[in-house]
């Protein structure tokens, strides 16, 4: 096991909908990302937090917002989604981001499915 | 800017023979490099990575790559390919600061009996 979690690992919803996905890691680290990975499209970094506090936003649309209540969870709240936005979405976490730390490993969770109707 | 390219989208395998996954990578920097794999309906799990010691990396269930500055190259190799080998693999780059990863498109492994 990865020590990263995720939930729910599969998750259907509307255009109007309001849902939220969790991310969680029992790893002691400090650093937490979310991923996007489309069929056919090389993984895409959506945020990246350190130390609770947002450092990375990818030109992500504003319906996708993260929350990183604390260095062991991390949420992604998703409204008004499109069919497009379909897609497996992953939760990473690593050490932190100290400057000249670039090498420390990413660990992933599971994924959530998301299918956008 | 940094960039990853795998060279083959898919590869196919006899079970027992060797297996050939290509990266090459453009970079301005020392970079670090890795290999993931990504089973079915699962998250990605770090096989192997490079950080500027030795240029041969071992990873875990058998694979092994190496870094070749001059080719801009970490192919990612095993001796003999098992059943369970069949996945998808990423090569991946790191910037130096911020600790970004950019990953190639994947090559997915089949494994025939």
């Amino acid at each position: 096991e990865t020590g990263v979690t995720q939930t729910p690992r599969h998750l259907v919803m509307g255009m109007t909908n309001k849902k939220s996905l969790k991310c969680e890691q029992h790893l002691g680290h400090n650093a937490m990302y979310w991923y996007k990975q489309s069929a056919k499209k090389p993984l895409e970094l959506m945020f990246v937090y350190n130390f609770k506090e947002q450092t990375e936003n990818n030109s992500v649309p504003s319906r996708f917002s993260p929350e990183c209540p604390n260095s062991s969870h991390l949420f992604l709240h998703l409204h008004t989604l499109q069919p497009e936005d379909s897609a497996l979405y992953l939760c990473a976490s690593s050490q932190d981001l100290t400057s000249g730390h670039s090498t420390d490993t990413q660990y992933f969770g599971p994924g959530t499915r998301l299918t956008v109707l | 800017a940094q960039s990853v390219t795998q060279l083959d989208s898919h590869v196919s395998v006899s079970e027992g023979t060797p297996v050939l996954l290509r990266c090459n990578y453009s970079s301005s920097y020392s970079p670090s490099l890795f290999w993931y794999v990504q089973h079915p309906n699962k998250g990605l799990q770090l096989l192997l990575k490079y950080t500027s010691a030795a240029t041969l990396v071992k990873g875990i269930n058998g694979f092994e790559a190496e870094f070749k500055k001059s080719e801009t190259s970490f192919h990612l190799t095993k001796p003999s390919a098992h059943m369970s080998d069949a996945a998808e693999y990423f090569c991946v780059v790191s910037e130096p600061l911020g600790g970004k990863l950019i990953f190639g498109q994947g090559t997915e492994l089949s494994v025939k009996p």
